[in-house]
């Protein structure tokens, strides 16, 4: 089993709607991660967190410590919003594990 | 302020071969962690550098070795290239603490024929 799960895997959605990934991990942690990356592989730090919840425009990311949970969500969803999420541990200061990532596909 | 630059972008090399790839980090940013992506095993951390010491290894085979500078440039050796290192080579930098976010470069596509 990976220290990291993410799911849905794969989603599709029509412009406008809110969308929910989730990231179950298994590892003590000193932060979680939500990345996005775009075709052509190019990431971008979304989210840094280590309790409560963070938004960001129309992202807003939550953890949940005791449960090991964290989810991303996006509000009013957009076809530029398309990409690969991934979430990723950092068991130790220096150190991530991935999850295999979300592809998100939002159709006009 | 200028981003996370990798060089080269694209190489092409044979199985046996030997790679060295660059990672130039943002200004300031004294930490470099190197991650590999491939199709079926996804993200894979690699190694991390600070102040020149590798402070973290993934696990990958002693094939795989860094190191970095004084001015915070890295770089990444692969020798005896295997196909299976066929791969998207990231780095990423940030600050300098365990709380700050990192940046990610654009990243090396190797290909391994």
């Amino acid at each position: 089993k990976n220290e990291v799960e993410q799911s849905p895997q794969n989603l599709t959605a029509q412009e406008g709607e809110f969308i929910t990934i989730n990231c179950s991990y298994s590892v003590g942690i000193s932060a979680l991660h939500w990345l996005q990356q775009h075709p052509g592989g190019g990431i971008v730090s979304l989210f840094m967190l280590s309790s409560g919840k963070k938004k960001h425009g129309r992202l807003i990311a939550t953890i949940n410590i005791q449960e090991k949970h964290s989810s991303l969500h996006i509000t009013a969803s957009h076809p530029r919003d398309s990409a690969v999420y991934i979430c990723a541990a950092s068991p130790s200061a220096q150190k991530l594990v991935f999850g295999q990532g979300t592809r998100l596909t939002i159709n006009p | 302020k200028a981003g996370v630059t990798q060089t080269p972008r694209y190489l092409i090399k044979t199985r046996g071969q030997q790679v060295t790839l660059s990672c130039s980090p943002i200004s300031g940013h004294r930490s470099v962690s190197w991650y590999q992506q491939t199709p079926g095993q996804g993200l894979q951390f690699l190694f991390e550098y600070f102040s020149e010491t590798q402070r973290n290894k993934g696990n990958f085979p002693g094939r795989f070795s860094g190191r970095q500078f004084s001015n915070s440039r890295s770089e990444m050796n692969v020798s005896t290239l295997e196909l299976g290192d066929s791969a998207l080579y990231l780095c990423a930098s940030r600050l300098q603490g365990t709380d700050n976010e990192q940046f990610f470069g654009p990243g090396t596509r190797l290909t391994v024929l």
